[in-house]
């Protein structure tokens, strides 16, 4: 049963680019989360996605970041024109819609924007 | 904001010692998670903790939720090298049993052989 999934692994932007993480839920899970991990920080919240509704993007920086998770596919979130300080572990994480207690995590995007 | 403050926030310790991290907040979670990350991967979960007073053991790592489900601890028992790692606390604020996690600043541990 494979985990949950993201890709890239690593990518690599210029400032004013825009940078697409995709997340691959686990197989069943209909609920999805984005956190953020800066350099130094913890891990911090960002949006709770299910399919095709934004739950709860009350950590999402209003300008430049969205989120979405179609009918199809995977999740993306994406920042649009990028700066030095979106670099960081972005984490996307999945949970059964029967049982929300526990979040099971992906192994990371590692943005760097130079 | 409910926050969730983990102590120590680094323990460098030799093999074999016993250790407790503890997470406290001065509100009311309904659940606490515990995971564990490694250097470049994502947090892996370790244990769910959802009843006051509820003492859950994974062979030598023993979790335990507070009587007022404000607090936690980890306590792992003759430490080893392969223990080393971030250990984070997280739970759900606001009495929620879903949605956003909120976590700790976490622990890191390292085990010198």
């Amino acid at each position: 049963n494979a985990g949950v999934m993201q890709n890239p692994r690593h990518l690599v932007r210029r400032r004013g680019q825009e940078a697409r993480l995709r997340c691959s839920p686990m197989k069943g899970h209909s609920h999805v989360y984005w956190y953020r991990q800066l350099p130094e920080e913890g891990l911090k919240f960002m949006v709770y996605l299910q399919k095709e509704n934004i739950i709860d993007e009350s950590g999402m920086p209003k300008e430049r970041f969205s989120a979405e998770f179609p009918k199809e596919g995977p999740s993306i979130l994406r920042i649009q024109q990028v700066v030095r300080g979106d670099s960081a572990a972005y984490f996307c994480a999945s949970s059964p819609a029967t049982s929300s207690y526990e979040q099971y995590f992906g192994p990371g995007t590692r943005l760097t924007v130079t | 904001t409910q926050l969730l403050e983990q102590s120590p926030q680094f323990l460098s310790i030799q093999e074999g010692e016993n250790l407790t991290v503890y997470c406290n907040s001065s509100s009311v979670f309904s659940s606490l998670q515990w995971y564990r990350q490694e250097p470049g991967e994502g947090p892996v979960l370790l244990v769910t903790v959802v009843t006051g007073g509820e003492v859950k053991k994974l062979k030598r790592l023993t979790f335990q939720f507070g009587d007022a489900r404000k607090d936690s601890s980890l306590h792992i028992t003759a430490a080893q090298p392969g223990d080393t790692g971030l250990y984070l606390c997280a739970g759900h604020p606001g009495g929620t049993s879903y949605g956003k996690l909120t976590f700790g600043q976490g622990t890191i541990l390292t085990v010198h052989p």
